[in-house]
């Protein structure tokens, strides 16, 4: 399974943007980019996912690179209730070995200051 | 609507018995994942259902662990001859389906302490 690589912990203060990274400089080209994040005592929950563009949602946006070795996660106005552990997960669209599950690494921890 | 529900919600057993966990799924969700996640592993992936196909059991750590899903819905995740290296949060998790581009929605979750 191709790997993503992510900062352990990040920092940001409410109602500032808060930009994500995650590497993943073996991805092939049917893999798409996922991000889940899990608050404190809850499972996960979905966030984005994107393949080749740029995506926006209610949540978030997803930046991905031109080469799609890296992406970032945005969140344009942090508030108390978005930190969490933010995780980027790449899933292999052509029934890879990574098809159905969603294989979690460490994550970021987000905190957001007041 | 309804979302994924497990039970119980916290189970404490003692080493040696065996524990069932209970999984269901948002109704029409053809996809349906266990997960756990303990202090020293993260979240790792167990076992995965899709629809009348066989499982992937890829990810389940021993043959003491078995997950069955009754009629296409609920799902019983069974333990036994539990080790204390088993006290874990189990999460479930359902989709519309497999494909990869489907959110998975995951559950409470059950807090399993095994003394």
């Amino acid at each position: 399974d191709a790997k993503t690589t992510q900062p352990n912990s990040m920092e940001s203060n409410e109602e500032e943007p808060v930009h994500l990274p995650c590497n993943h400089s073996t991805i092939s080209g049917t893999d798409y980019i996922h991000w889940y994040r899990q608050l404190p005592s809850q499972g996960p929950e979905y966030v984005i996912h994107g393949l080749t563009s740029n995506v926006n949602n209610r949540m978030a946006s997803l930046a991905i690179a031109e080469d799609r070795k890296s992406s970032t996660l945005i969140l344009h106005r942090a508030t108390l209730r978005d930190a969490a552990v933010y995780y980027c997960i790449l899933r292999d669209q052509a029934g890879g070995t990574s098809y159905g599950k969603l294989t979690f690494g460490q994550g970021t921890i987000l905190t957001v200051h007041p | 609507g309804a979302g994924v529900s497990q039970s119980p919600s916290n189970k404490v057993t003692e080493k040696g018995k065996d524990v069932e966990l209970r999984c269901d799924p948002i109704s029409g969700h053809t996809a349906l994942y266990w997960y756990r996640q303990s202090l020293g592993q993260g979240l790792e992936f167990l076992i995965y259902f899709q629809g009348n196909s066989a499982p992937d059991k890829s990810g389940l750590p021993s043959d003491r662990f078995s997950a069955e899903r009754t009629g296409g819905s609920v799902s019983t995740l069974t333990i036994q001859r539990t080790q204390q290296e088993d006290s874990a949060v189990y999460l479930c998790a359902s989709s519309h389906s497999g494909i990869p581009y489907n959110e998975q929605f995951f559950g409470p979750g059950t807090r399993l302490t095994v003394l």
